[in-house]
């Protein structure tokens, strides 16, 4: 099975702050990586896939980068409404394994 | 617009059994992908089982594989997680989610239901 580790699992960022997640793979994945931003009490949704590839209506201040098995989310000008947990997942090879979230708060 | 809508959930003893449902509308469901994903209370999301749109093909995490059962019916939009020998490691929120693309080129998971809560417990 393909683990996968993000760090850090928790920060603390103002607004306006440049935010990158990192996300490794214990094996090459591929492009087959996405990303998700939940919020409390909220359905997980989805921001990133294949990598790069940006969610329709998505904001364009989230990017992802990455092949094999780094893997950058990046938050360019953190917002208000950016503070909430964020996971990627892998989807290379069966089973899907998400990674343990990194959660971003407000400094 | 898409939805997808689960229900099921509740309360059951360990050892006993559930069958989740997730209704889906506004896209060709036979056409897609759907999974299960979980989230036990205040912990991250686990991925719990997916099945390719003709029904034909599914996986397991290997923490469920031979007590659930993913299904679907393509001629009422519904996807199904038969539940047994439930554990209380299983107490989660689950949700179906649905794939974007078609086939070799699907991606994991553009939509999502609200999500049923399975608590597990005597």
């Amino acid at each position: 099975d393909i683990q996968m580790t993000q760090s850090p699992s928790a920060m603390s960022a103002s607004v306006g702050d440049r935010v990158t997640i990192t996300c490794r793979a214990s094996q090459g994945i591929s492009n087959y990586l996405a990303w998700f931003q939940q919020k409390p009490g909220k359905v997980p949704k989805r921001l990133i896939s294949a990598t790069s590839s940006l969610q329709s209506g998505v904001p364009s201040r989230f990017s992802g980068s990455g092949s094999g098995t780094e893997f950058t989310l990046t938050i360019s000008g953190l917002q208000p409404e950016d503070f909430a947990t964020y996971y990627c997942l892998q989807h290379n090879s069966y089973p899907v394994t998400f990674g343990p979230g990194t959660k971003v708060d407000l400094k | 617009e898409v939805q997808l809508v689960e229900s099921g959930g509740g309360l059951v003893q360990p050892g006993g059994s559930l069958r989740l449902s997730c209704s889906a509308s506004g896209f060709t469901f036979r056409d897609h992908y759907m999974d299960w994903v979980r989230q036990a209370p205040g912990k991250g999301l686990e991925w719990v089982s997916s099945m390719t749109g003709s029904g034909e093909v599914t996986f397991y995490a290997d923490s469920v594989k031979g007590r659930f059962t993913i299904s679907r019916d393509n001629s009422r939009n519904t996807l199904f997680l038969e539940m047994n020998s439930l554990r209380a490691e299983d107490t989660a929120v689950y949700y179906c989610a649905k794939y974007s693309g078609y086939g070799s080129r699907s991606y994991p998971f553009d939509y999502w239901g609200q999500g049923t809560l399975v608590t597990v417990s005597s």
